[in-house]
């Protein structure tokens, strides 16, 4: 079926390095895809979003990337920091009236000071 | 605190017994979603709700789940003769109406049946 997937389960980085975080999605047709970052014990936070008829799009210190020809999405953190280490987690929404989040497996950041 | 909030966030059961969890989103969201996450799993949808009516349900929602939303504000997840396989997190989030936009998630609530 359907589904979304991380290539990567683990990625450890050095303080101040830049971090990338890949994810591929298989649904043609999902129009919307967000980013999370969940801390252990607590639920997922929101970092960043993107539409569909977007490629590009940045935040403070984050910038999310959409490769729809090949049906990839990345989420590049810039100047890492302890506090960035946590799992992330990409997730896609359907097309049209489809509401619920389809989330992949997620990608263990580490960020050594 | 105006976020999603989520009551209990421990719940500690034998197997056999009936849990009720609480869900209040954020005021003004009339979107609210239900999500189970098992460890080293991203969340999966179970249900979810655009005010007072509940609009899709997940096959992971068995018979033993209900959920309610009965004046569009609040939300409880009911499990009934509760498994072993139950135990996870149970999340919840809300979003506004309209446009696409992300999903608040809550602090969830850890059940571990016995």
């Amino acid at each position: 079926g359907e589904s979304v997937g991380l290539h990567l389960p683990t990625l450890s980085v050095q303080e101040g390095d830049n971090s990338i975080i890949n994810c591929a999605y298989s649904n043609s047709a999902s129009d919307y895809f967000i980013w999370y970052k969940q801390e252990s014990g607590k639920g997922p936070q929101f970092i960043i979003d993107i539409r569909s008829n977007m490629d590009k799009r940045q935040g403070q210190r984050v910038t999310v990337l959409l490769n729809k020809t090949v049906k990839h999405l990345s989420l590049q953190i810039a100047a890492t920091q302890p506090g960035d280490s946590a799992v992330y987690f990409c997730a896609e929404k359907g097309g049209g009236s489809n509401y619920k989040l389809t989330f992949g497996k997620g990608t263990l950041l580490t960020v050594n000071p | 605190d105006t976020g999603v909030s989520q009551d209990p966030r421990h719940k500690i059961t034998k197997r056999g017994q009936n849990v009720t969890f609480r869900c209040d989103p954020i005021s003004e969201h009339n979107r609210l979603y239900w999500y189970r996450q098992t460890l080293g799993q991203g969340p999966e949808f179970l249900t979810y709700f655009q005010n007072e009516a509940q609009l899709e349900k997940s096959r992971l929602l068995s018979d033993r789940f209900s959920a309610e939303r009965p004046k569009g504000s609040f939300s409880t997840l009911e499990i009934q003769r509760t498994e072993q396989g139950d135990s996870a997190m149970y999340l919840c989030a809300s979003s506004l109406q309209g446009a696409d936009g992300p999903q608040y998630f809550g602090p969830g609530t850890r059940l571990l049946v016995l």
